[in-house]
């Protein structure tokens, strides 16, 4: 079946240091792959995407890296500030179903 | 602009009682979905809608009911609850076509059965 991972549940870093955030998914099948970031007593919101035919995506201060033959995709964050203490989730989708499935998050604390 | 708003924020119910949690949005889109997340874990999709009188099962339906009789409006229905649906309730919504994937959240719902 259809499912999506994390390697680890948390990650601690230190304020200026860049994080890095990976992500396991099994269907082949799925094209597109969202970062979501979610605060405490928040709901998900929405950081980067990126498409099958791309590997690599860069945003404000967040990349995302996708590579199709371990089925792996992370989250690079530069310059990590305590604002960006969350719980980070991957999820992804197919062309051919309309269902959003989610990993079951990272949670990144920052070290002032 | 409101976004998707969710109600109630807490509720407790007793074993076999039932509820309805309401989702609305106003951003016209015609994609709506209920998420589920237990404590320390990611969301599971209980249902989704692709538009007004269309809906469609997630990976955990049973238990619930939804209905879309408008493009605003995506309530979820417990009819008996049970210890196990304590969880925490995202509605979200999103764009038809290429965007769908986006999906905007509201703050959730948390909901004790006891």
């Amino acid at each position: 079946g259809e499912s999506v991972g994390l390697h680890l549940p948390t990650l601690s870093v230190q304020e200026g240091d860049n994080s890095i955030i990976n992500c396991a998914y099994s269907n082949s099948a799925s094209d597109y792959f969202i970062w979501y970031k979610q605060e405490s007593g928040k709901g998900p919101q929405f950081i980067i995407d990126i498409r099958s035919n791309m590997d690599k995506r860069q945003g404000q201060r967040v990349t995302v890296l996708l590579n199709k033959t371990v089925k792996h995709l992370s989250l690079q964050i530069a310059a990590t500030q305590p604002g960006d203490s969350a719980v980070y989730f991957c999820a992804e989708k197919g062309t051919s179903y309309d269902k959003v499935i989610f990993g079951p998050g990272t949670s990144l604390s920052v070290i002032p | 602009n409101a976004g998707v708003t969710q109600t109630p924020k807490f509720r407790i119910l007793k074993i076999g009682q039932s509820m309805t949690l309401q989702c609305t949005q106003d951003m016209n889109h015609n994609y709506m979905y209920w998420y589920r997340q237990d404590p320390g874990m990611g969301l599971k999709l209980i249902y989704y809608s692709v538009g007004a009188g269309i809906t469609d099962k997630g990976e955990v339906p049973n238990g619930y009911n939804v209905s879309r009789s408008t493009t605003e409006d995506f309530p979820l229905r417990l009819e008996l609850a049970a210890p196990s649906q304590t969880s925490v309730y995202f509605c979200a919504s999103s764009l038809s076509g290429t965007g769908r994937e986006k999906l905007f959240f509201g703050s959730g719902t948390q909901l004790s059965v006891l």
